[in-house]
Parts: structure tokens; sequence; C-alpha cells
């Protein structure tokens, strides 16, 4: 059973500039979370979304957005990138009603 | 606001032996909990998991201990491997009707020595 999967892996932009992520879940899973992690600030939780409806959504200005498909796949979008923008994106699925989520490597983004 | 927070940021244990990383949590609602172990350039991967009904819960040379009267979690690695070497994080999170989430703590390094 193939993981989470995100791309781009890498992904370089400029301020000002707009970005778009995407992630896989497993099979099955139609819970997906999505968390920016930075040196020191830990795992920040942005929203999750589950079967094309967000349910949850964290602490973050609305330049971070998201939305997810049909077939449980979901993308998120930040807009006007700023310097502290730079992170590690990560993606996560989980089942229904199982808090226990799986992790897709990350998207790691450079904001110059 | 709820937290989860860790005691030692950095923890270096002689390979072979015992270690024992501590999470101390604020919300007495939470009623799971989780560990994950990252290794770089990866994503958190599960550990072990337990919910606020049980004190102790082991797996494969893993133990997670929970003590709800000091809100204090702790994962214990027997026999500590090379391998082991990542950032463990603990997370938590409460039932609230289909709107639960993990809170994630800020981590602990862990530096297995050969």
């Amino acid at each position: 059973k193939a993981g989470v999967t995100q791309t781009p892996r890498y992904l370089i932009k400029t301020r000002g500039q707009q970005v778009t992520l995407s992630c896989s879940p497993i099979s099955g899973h139609r819970s997906v979370s999505w968390y920016q992690q930075t040196p020191g600030q830990g795992l920040q939780f942005l929203f999750e979304y589950f079967s094309e409806t967000q349910r949850n959504k964290g602490n973050f200005p609305g330049r971070f957005s998201g939305r997810q498909f049909s077939n449980s796949r979901s993308e998120m979008n930040v807009s006007t990138l700023e310097l502290g923008d730079s992170a590690l994106y990560l993606c996560a699925s989980s089942r229904d009603s199982d808090e226990k989520l799986f992790f897709g490597s990350g998207t790691q983004l450079s904001v110059l | 606001g709820e937290s989860v927070g860790l005691h030692l940021p950095t923890l270096s244990v002689q390979e072979g032996d015992n270690s024992i990383i501590n999470c101390a949590y604020s919300n007495s609602a939470s009623d799971y909990f989780i560990w994950y172990k990252q290794e770089s350039g990866k994503g958190p991967q599960f550990i072990i998991d337990i919910r606020s009904n049980m004190d102790k819960r082991q797996g494969q040379r893993v133990t997670v201990l929970l003590n709800k009267t000091v809100k204090h979690l702790s994962l214990q690695i027997a026999a500590t491997q090379p391998g082991d070497s990542a950032v463990y994080f603990c997370a938590e999170s409460f039932s609230n009707f289909g709107n639960e989430k993990l809170t994630f703590g800020t981590g602990t390094r862990l530096t297995i020595i050969p």
C-alpha cells in the first residue's frame, strides 16, 4: 500500500509569489491534514479536510488555503509569500474517525 | 490554551542502553496521545499511541507511560540502536465529535552514541 505522497519535494519561490502544494493520501483515507514545520517551532496545524470539506483550521492567516478533491487528494495554496513562510509543509492522512496520522515526506519551501 | 511541551530538547544515549523521552501536556481533556519519530529528510513516523483509559502500553522495544495525575507522558526505548537517532515528538488530542486534531510538542533530539 502506497504511503502519503507529496509533490514537489523541494520548491524555491520569491517574496510575493504564490505556491500550490499537492498531497495524495493513503488509499482509503478520507481525512487530510496539513502542518507547517519550522526549526524550533515544531509542527503547527494548518487545516484538515474531510470529504472535500474543511473540518478544522489552525491559526494561520488567510493567505494559507486548501482544498480537497473527490478522490481525497488535497492541495494547499499560499499566496503573497513572505520570508517567514519558508518551512517544511507536511501532509498527513487518516481514516475516517482515527486520530492516528500518517505523514508524507513533506515539501520543503524556501522563500527568497 | 493547550500546550504540549518537552522537558529536554536533546538527549544522548549510549548504544545498547535504554532511553526515556518525556513530555508534559496541559490539556486535562486530552484523551489520546501519540509518539512520532522523525528522521532527517522524512516526515514523522508513527511509533506508538495510548488512550487515556490506559497508563501503559508496550510495543516492539518501546513503551509509553501515561500519568494523568501530573499530565505527563514518556517514551521508553529499550536497547537503543543507531537507527533510533531522530527527533521524537509527542502529540495529544481530545475527542471533539469529529473535530479531533493532534497538537504536537516541539520535539526531543535523541542521539545514539556508538
